[in-house]
C-alpha cells in the first residue's frame, strides 16, 4: 500500500463548477499537508500549506484536513480554464531538519469553457 | 522574494555522455536543497537533499550524483548517462532547519536520452 493515495483522474469539469480533489494517507505521523499545482512543463507551485485538522481558505481555494480519517481535500470554487493543471498533494511528518515530503501521484484537472 | 533557477530547460543527450544540471536560489540564505525526478504519471521521486555546503544525502541508489559547492548552488551530475535517466528533473528549496516547511520548486529540466 502506498503511503499516499491520490485519484489520478483525469477530471474534466465545466467552467464555474466546484472541484474536489482528494488524498488519503496511511502514515499517522504526517502532520503537515500541502497542495501543489503543476502546469504542463513547469515545476509544482505551492497552493496551500496546512498543519492542523480543519479548513483553510485562500480565495477560491479551500484546503481541508481530517487527521482522524487520514484524508485531505482541496476544493476549488468557481473553477476557471486557467485552473487546468495537475494537482499534487504532499505531506510531511516533521521532526527532521530537511523536511522529507511524500507526494501523491497527482490528479489531472481540465476546466472547459 | 526568493527565486529558484534551473538550466537548461531542455536537454537531449546520447547514452554514455556526461551530465551537469545546475540550480541556484536567490533571496534566501542557508536553504535546504533538493533534487527530484518526475516520470510521467509516477509522481515525484526524491533523489538527493542537502542541508549545507558539501553535505549531500542520497535517497535512492542510482547513476547520478549531486554536489553543493556554494550555499545556494546545487548541481546534479552523471559521468555516463543511461536510457533510464530520461525524465523531468526538478530542484527545490526550503527553509533550513525547519523540517515541517513546504518546498518551492524550479521549472525543471526535461532530459531525453537517445
Amino acid at each position: 500500500q502506498k503511503e499516499v493515495e491520490q485519484d489520478p483522474g483525469p477530471l474534466s469539469v465545466p467552467e464555474g463548477a466546484i472541484v474536489s480533489l482528494n488524498c488519503t494517507y496511511s502514515n499517522s505521523a504526517f502532520q503537515y499537508f500541502m497542495w501543489y499545482r503543476q502546469y504542463s512543463r513547469k515545476g509544482p507551485e505551492l497552493l496551500m500549506y496546512t498543519y492542523s485538522s480543519g479548513n483553510k481558505e485562500d480565495g477560491r481555494f479551500t484546503a481541508q484536513v481530517d487527521k482522524s480519517s487520514k484524508y485531505i481535500s482541496l476544493f476549488i470554487r468557481d473553477s476557471q480554464p486557467s485552473d487546468s493543471a495537475t494537482y499534487l498533494c504532499a505531506m510531511n511528518a516533521g521532526g527532521t531538519s530537511y523536511g522529507k515530503l511524500t507526494f501523491g501521484q497527482g490528479t489531472i484537472l481540465t476546466v472547459h469553457p | 522574494s526568493q527565486t529558484i533557477h534551473q538550466w537548461p530547460a531542455t536537454l537531449v543527450q546520447p547514452v554514455g555522455s556526461p551530465l551537469s544540471l545546475e540550480c541556484t536560489v536567490e533571496g534566501t540564505s542557508n536553504p535546504n536543497l533538493y533534487w527530484y525526478r518526475q516520470a510521467a504519471g509516477r509522481g515525484l521521486q526524491l533523489l538527493f537533499y542537502s542541508v549545507g555546503i558539501g553535505q549531500i544525502s542520497s535517497e535512492v541508489p542510482q547513476n547520478l550524483s549531486a554536489s553543493r559547492p556554494q550555499d545556494r548552488q546545487f548541481i546534479l551530475s552523471s559521468k555516463k548517462l543511461l536510457l533510464s535517466d530520461s525524465g523531468f528533473y526538478l530542484c527545490a528549496w526550503s527553509v533550513r532547519g525547519k523540517g515541517n516547511q513546504p518546498q518551492h520548486f524550479g521549472d525543471g529540466t526535461r532530459l531525453s536520452i537517445l
